[in-house]
């Protein structure tokens, strides 16, 4: 049974970069599933931040293409977040979740994240 | 790309059968069949329980169903349960590479 985990700093400064990692457990990453974020701003609704696919290929939310990127570490069985320029809209609850033919099916727990200085 | 349009909430006594709304365009719900459905749970992730318009995933339970005409996807949740009180929220493919949640919907159990 796959399990995700969110993990990394849970304050940011304004203007900084957020950085999330995702560990991947109970299989690999390297199998044809795509990898994704979903973040949600306290007591609002759900955002699509965008997936990465084993091969590396991304697709991102238009609104957050030019301050995002994905990345993967195979070897550590884990993905990765970073989005750049943050401000206090950023700060929200991110999810890392599988997406496996057109669905998400697995869920990490979430991690907040508060931008503030 | 802009959010799907979802009731902010509806309500239903127990027993009864609810539908929830998603309506979109002809680039996302509407032109493909790949939406889904969450339920979510406050301090919780989000589940599936609908995908691919229709299915359910294994172990969720057959009274939630969903459908689709024309730009509008549904969920309808048959013999309501107190268990069911939570937000409910619609995700479709928006077009090139692209995918969009709805509002989400808090349904009440009276």
């Amino acid at each position: 049974q796959v399990q995700l985990q969110e993990s990394g700093p849970g304050l940011v400064e304004p203007s900084g970069t957020l950085s999330l990692t995702c560990a991947v457990s109970g299989d690999s990453i390297n199998i044809e599933y795509w990898w994704s974020w979903v973040r949600q701003p306290p007591g609002k609704g759900l955002e699509w931040i965008g997936k990465i696919y084993h091969t590396g290929v991304t697709e991102y939310n238009p609104s957050l293409k030019s301050r995002v990127n994905f990345s993967l570490d195979k070897s550590k069985n884990q993905f990765s977040l970073n989005l750049k320029s943050v401000t206090a809209a950023d700060t929200a609850v991110y999810y890392c979740a599988r997406d496996g033919d057109f669905r998400f099916d697995t869920w990490g727990p979430g991690f907040l994240v508060t931008v503030s200085s | 790309q802009s959010a799907l349009t979802q009731p902010a909430s509806v309500s239903g006594s127990p027993g009864q059968s609810v539908t929830i709304s998603c309506t979109g365009t002809g680039t996302d719900v509407g032109g493909f069949n790949f939406v889904s459905w969450y339920q979510q749970f406050p301090g919780n992730a989000p589940n599936l329980i609908i995908y691919h318009v229709t299915d359910r995933p294994p172990g969720v339970s057959d009274r939630f169903s969903g459908s689709k005409s024309g730009n509008t996807a549904s969920l309808t949740i048959s013999g309501l349960q107190p268990e069911d009180e939570t937000t409910y929220y619609c995700f479709s493919f928006s077009g090139v590479r692209t995918w969009v949640f709805g509002g989400g919907t808090k349904l009440t159990v009276l």
